[in-house]
């Protein structure tokens, strides 16, 4: 039973650049939430998917984009990257928009920006 | 806004010691979820334990329990007898009751070191 993966692992961009993180979630979730993590702190909440639309997004810009595959499967666009979105996101994965579901986290994506 | 303090940035420990984790939280909802997860060098976070506001029953699992007491918005973290593999950062975190525990909101976690 594969869990949460992501890709790529380590990515190198320059500030303006855009980037595509992707993610598959868990077998039989459908609820994917984003996250990024910078160094030293705790996950921040980017946004979550279900059913292929934005349910649900934190306080970043709209910069930070996404989208849902009707597999589930998820990516996660950053534009005119800075300095400051130098972190590690995570992609967690539940089943359903039922409350309190445990999160199933990937390894995450390391992207540093130079 | 909802906030997760952990004021413990790091705690050192020997093998075999007992360790509390704090974590005290900021919510102007009345029901929620709080979860402690576990992430290893990896990366990858690892639920631990989750309990909903309606229950304050404290409860012991292995080697891990908690102390969820809503008087002081506490939800402490126990290890009895602490292993080397159980050196990681642990975050609590906060939801709101009535969505997808997605949109949680993490402390800045609690780096652990058992030392053998």
């Amino acid at each position: 039973d594969a869990g949460v993966t992501q890709s790529p692992t380590h990515l190198i961009k320059t500030r303006g650049q855009q980037v595509t993180l992707r993610c598959s979630p868990k077998s039989g979730h459908d609820t994917v939430s984003w996250y990024q993590q910078a160094l030293g702190q705790g996950p921040q909440f980017i946004f979550q998917y279900y059913e292929e639309e934005e349910r649900q997004r934190g306080n970043f810009p709209d910069r930070f984009s996404g989208h849902q595959f009707p597999n589930y499967s998820s990516e996660l666009n950053v534009n005119a990257l800075l300095l400051g979105d130098s972190a590690l996101y995570l992609c967690a994965s539940s089943p359903g928009q039922g409350p309190g579901q445990p999160q199933h986290f990937g390894d995450g994506t390391r992207l540093s920006i130079l | 806004a909802q906030k997760v303090t952990q004021a413990q940035t790091e705690i050192s420990v020997v093998e075999k010691e007992d360790v509390t984790l704090d974590c005290v939280y900021e919510t102007r909802d009345t029901t929620y979820y709080l979860f402690w997860y576990k992430q290893p060098p990896s990366g990858e976070l690892v639920f631990l334990i989750r309990r909903n506001s309606f229950d304050e029953q404290n409860e012991i699992s292995g080697r891990y329990s908690w102390n969820f007491q809503k008087s002081t918005s506490s939800f402490n973290f126990t290890i009895t007898a602490s292993q080397v593999v159980d050196s990681a950062v642990y975050f609590c975190a906060l939801s709101p009751y009535n969505t997808n525990a997605g949109k949680s909101t993490f402390g800045d976690g609690t780096t652990l070191t058992v030392k053998p």
